[in-house]
């Protein structure tokens, strides 16, 4: 299985909401990444998880909190956001190893009103 | 710092057209390189890799060659298909950045390929 899954696939806020994104995979990885992806450009990195911990936090601004609670599972918890806060969200998890492929899920569609 | 340069598209073929994908990289020392692909409304899918100086990756009638004298990973096939229509990233993996065994991605712009029938 090597397989990253995310809910919702599809999100609509308004900018006072509180909503979470989720990521599960269970291929054993160690380390799990969250990216924003603005239409037309590549991915940008936000945040990366490592044995369950933060070790990378890409300045991310404080409206966007993520949460590892176990090592198949990623959250992204989102509040206040703008409506430039609109954009994919792509989850991924690698084994640990700069050489390994980096395996992306189908990503959450944010729009924020 | 590390980057990744790719071809500007968007790239419109005919069916059966030989492709091209030009990649570029600098680094610093001896990065893996990956060609990434995304379809509509779709994540990124690893297309190949290649993790050392003239490896070859190839998958799916993609090929590409890591050229560590020229610095490239430019993507080719044969004869592409409508359904190799989709958005294609060139991205390096940088060594040095080893924090407790993750991996950071430098992604270039990403090409938009279209193939008609």
């Amino acid at each position: 299985d090597t397989e990253v899954t995310q809910t919702p696939k599809h999100l609509v806020m308004g900018m006072t909401n509180k909503k979470s994104l989720k990521c599960e995979q269970h291929m054993g990885h160690r380390a799990m990444y969250w990216y924003k992806q603005k239409a037309k450009k590549p991915p940008e990195l936000m945040f990366v998880y490592s044995y369950e911990k933060l070790s990378i936090n890409e300045s991310v601004p404080s409206r966007f909190s993520p949460e590892c609670p176990n090592s198949s599972l990623l959250n992204l918890h989102l509040h206040a956001l703008q409506p430039e806060d609109s954009a994919l969200y792509l989850c991924a998890s690698t084994k640990l190893g700069s050489t390994d492929t980096q395996y992306f899920g189908p990503g959450t569609r944010l729009t924020v009103l | 710092g590390n980057s990744v340069t790719q071809m500007e598209g968007p790239v419109t073929l005919s069916e059966e057209a030989f492709l091209t994908i030009n990649c570029t990289y600098t680094a610093t020392g001896y990065p893996s390189l990956f060609w990434y692909v995304q379809y509509p409304g779709e994540g990124l899918q690893l297309l190949l890799k290649a993790t050392k100086a003239d490896d070859k990756g190839s998958n799916k009638g993609f090929e590409a060659t890591y050229r560590k004298e020229t610095t490239s990973f430019h993507l080719e096939k044969g004869s592409v298909q409508v359904s190799d229509s989709a958005v294609y990233f060139c991205a390096l993996s940088d060594h040095r950045w080893g924090i407790q065994g993750a991996q950071k991605l430098v992604f270039g712009q990403g090409t938009r390929l279209t193939i008609n029938p």
